[in-house]
């Protein structure tokens, strides 16, 4: 089955670190370009991060640009997200998106999502 | 590129024929897609370069559009389409959506 399955979110103190890890079955992530999307309780979307490794080109959001690191592991057919000196608004659903073949940024097929709490 | 969604919510009965409409800042041309949320689940894409239905979507939804405006239409709403849905441009990074609308059963 084509899927992606996120992982590694949890209830974190304003200031810490974590590592979201996207795990891509059913076919190669590599070969696509991937985003990170996240969603507050309540919220709308919002695009924090792109990742495409045939052109070595990265993207991020300003919101989390010097504190956040997009990167993939071929071995592992897998996506991350390492989130540094985290804050209360970066508190939400955190999602793996693929980006369909042939398109810059249409995203075909998105991941459960991963809930990251950042709280005292 | 700033996208704004109207009207945030709505309600409406099953049957009825239902016009969500999303308004670029800048012109992008046809790269527009439309995404159905439901609570609890990942957003599902339903439409994209405007009007392009993706694979598996019923005929009922439709879009329209180019330049700065767009519109998602659904013909006759069904039970299952009470959701939110947004709409997010393709034309550049950052990726920007919509605020969403909510569709809510009357």
């Amino acid at each position: 089955e084509v899927q992606l399955v996120e992982s590694g979110g949890d209830l974190v103190q304003p200031g810490g670190s974590l590592r979201l890890s996207c795990a891509a079955s059913g076919f190669t992530l590599t070969n696509y370009s991937v985003n990170w999307v996240r969603q507050a309780p309540g919220k709308g979307l919002e695009w924090i991060s792109y990742i495409d490794d045939s052109t070595y080109t990265i993207y991020y959001a300003d919101s989390v640009k010097g504190r956040f690191s997009i990167s993939t592991d071929n071995a592992k057919n897998s996506l991350y997200l390492r989130m540094n000196s985290l804050r209360a608004e970066d508190t939400a659903v955190y999602y793996c998106a693929r980006v369909k073949v042939g398109w810059y940024a249409l995203i075909d097929l998105w991941g459960q999502g991963t809930l990251v709490t950042v709280s005292s | 590129i700033q996208l704004t969604q109207s009207p945030s919510s709505l309600s409406a009965y099953v049957g009825d024929r239902v016009t969500i409409t999303c308004r670029a800042s800048q012109g992008i041309s046809s790269f527009l897609a439309w995404y159905q949320q439901k609570p609890g689940k990942a957003p599902k894409l339903l439409i994209y370069a405007g009007s392009t239905l993706q694979s598996g979507v019923p005929s009922r939804f439709s879009g329209s559009g180019s330049g700065t405006d767009f519109t998602l239409t659904i013909s006759s709403l069904q039970p299952e389409d009470f959701a939110t849905y947004y709409c997010q441009q393709l034309n550049s990074y950052p990726l920007t959506f919509g605020g969403g609308t909510k569709v809510e059963i009357k």
